[in-house]
């Protein structure tokens, strides 16, 4: 089945204690994206990647690391977390880049809580 | 800077009549506009895309279209059903970059 792979789907934590969320699709898409989604703000790009070991910023990267050495995993990195990253996080994929006329497959989502 | 507005946090229908949503998009010129649908605690789920140069899509009961001189998409579902209740994203796309616009929360009332 295809499908975009996130873990873990819930993770509480503290501040400052780094977090990796992994996200893995095994449609062989070149684009991977992360996404954070919060009220009255909208579903917002953090990463994004066109390709293995091409990594852009996308409009709100700030605290946020990726990494692309593979084709099939994208995992997000958060080096030093703090509370203003609580929120819902969704990755998703999809073939050729974002100009393609490819639809996006998303995951399921990971919401994170920084106490 | 890009900006993507989507009309009216909610949207409260009647069941069995036509659901418009709109998309206006200002400072880019997408090549291509997609919707999406998405329900509470999931993620969105790709429905239509439209090119610059389509005035109109079908898809069973839903159509899009995209006015590049107004810089509008328009997002329309015919015999609305309940089971259509969800947020509806529209995406533009004119670059690497992927911008959606906030979402309009449809409601249809049986």
């Amino acid at each position: 089945e295809a499908q975009v792979t996130q873990n873990p789907r819930y993770l509480i934590t503290v501040t400052g204690k780094k977090l990796t969320v992994t996200c893995s699709q095994n449609m062989n898409h070149e684009y991977m994206s992360w996404y954070r989604q919060d009220p009255g703000l909208g579903l917002r790009q953090i990463y994004y990647s066109m390709n293995v070991e091409v990594t852009d910023k996308g409009d709100v990267p700030e605290g946020y690391k990726v990494s692309r050495k593979e084709k099939r995993n994208f995992p997000l990195i958060l080096e030093s977390p703090s509370p203003n990253q609580t929120s819902l996080y969704f990755c998703a994929s999809s073939l050729k880049d974002g100009r393609s006329n490819q639809p996006q497959h998303f995951g399921d989502g990971t919401r994170l809580s920084i106490l | 800077s890009q900006k993507i507005e989507q009309n009216s946090e909610a949207l409260n229908i009647q069941e069995g009549k036509t659901a418009t949503l709109t998309c206006n998009y200002t400072n880019y010129s997408p090549a291509y506009l997609q919707w999406y649908r998405q329900d509470p605690g999931r993620g969105p789920v790709f429905l239509l895309l439209i090119r610059e140069n389509e005035k109109e899509k079908r898809k069973e009961r839903l159509k899009v279209t995209f006015d590049t001189t107004l810089k509008q998409s328009l997002f329309h579902i015919t015999a609305s059903q309940p089971a259509d209740s969800a947020t509806y994203l529209c995406a533009p796309l004119g670059d690497d970059k992927i911008i959606f616009g906030k979402g309009t929360r449809l409601h249809i009332l049986p």
